[in-house]
């Protein structure tokens, strides 16, 4: 399968402040990538769709003007969390299609936000 | 759109036993079916998974289940170690880069 990687892994940040989340593609190149945000001791909630060289599909709810998505590139997609509040305090975490069966999600380590 | 329910939510074994968890989904387009084993603070790993053409899927003491007309499926872990215990997911998709939908989760707890 796909290997995927994130960075930072863990993030503390105050309030108010931007926080910026890497994906890569580390084997292939990866038209899609998914975005989801999980919650202590909840599912995975897709946040949006990273589509490479346009615009992000972003899921019902989520603010687009907040979560800021630039896939700008077959192995690159990044999650911006604009001014970053407590209540975004969560588990990121990005996946890849493909690397092998075309419906396969393969995901990344995921990053650890405390916004303070 | 897609809607998956998952039980139980929680689900205590004996080592040695067997665990079942079940789920079902809403949308019939829905052709493929992954099942993610999550342990605390990592990532889902796709232990199994199973497409709508296919009955039943086994690996190892891992096997998948589709009932398609009753848009049911289930994950069977025989022989359960203390090492199975993490969350399940299971999921259903459309299939060609289509988005995933995850059920709520199972902890599975296996006592020595």
């Amino acid at each position: 399968g796909a290997v995927v990687s994130q960075h930072p892994s863990r993030v503390i940040c105050k309030s108010g402040t931007s926080v910026k989340i890497e994906c890569r593609s580390l084997d292939f190149q990866a038209t899609t990538m998914f975005w989801y945000r999980q919650f202590p001791k909840q599912s995975l909630m897709l946040m949006a769709t990273s589509n490479e060289g346009s615009k992000a599909t972003y899921e019902q709810g989520v603010e687009k003007d907040k979560f800021l998505i630039n896939h700008a590139s077959l192995t690159l997609s990044t999650l911006t969390v604009t001014s970053a509040h407590p209540e975004d305090s969560s588990f990121y975490i990005c996946s890849v299609v493909g690397g092998g069966a075309v419906d396969t999600q393969y995901f990344g380590p995921g990053t650890r936000l405390t916004v303070l | 759109g897609e809607n998956v329910e998952q039980h139980p939510s929680t689900l205590s074994v004996q080592e040695g036993d067997s665990a079942v968890i079940k789920c079902t989904y809403s949308d019939s387009a829905s052709n493929y079916f992954p099942w993610y084993k999550q342990e605390l603070g990592k990532r889902p790993q796709l232990i199994i998974d199973i497409r709508s053409n296919v009955g039943e899927k086994k690996d190892q003491r891992i096997a998948v289940t589709l009932n398609k007309t009753a848009k049911h499926f289930s994950l069977h872990i025989t022989e359960t170690q203390p090492e199975d215990s993490a969350v399940y997911f299971c999921a259903a998709t459309s299939g060609g880069y289509q988005k995933v939908t995850f059920g709520t989760g199972t902890k599975l707890q296996v006592i020595p």
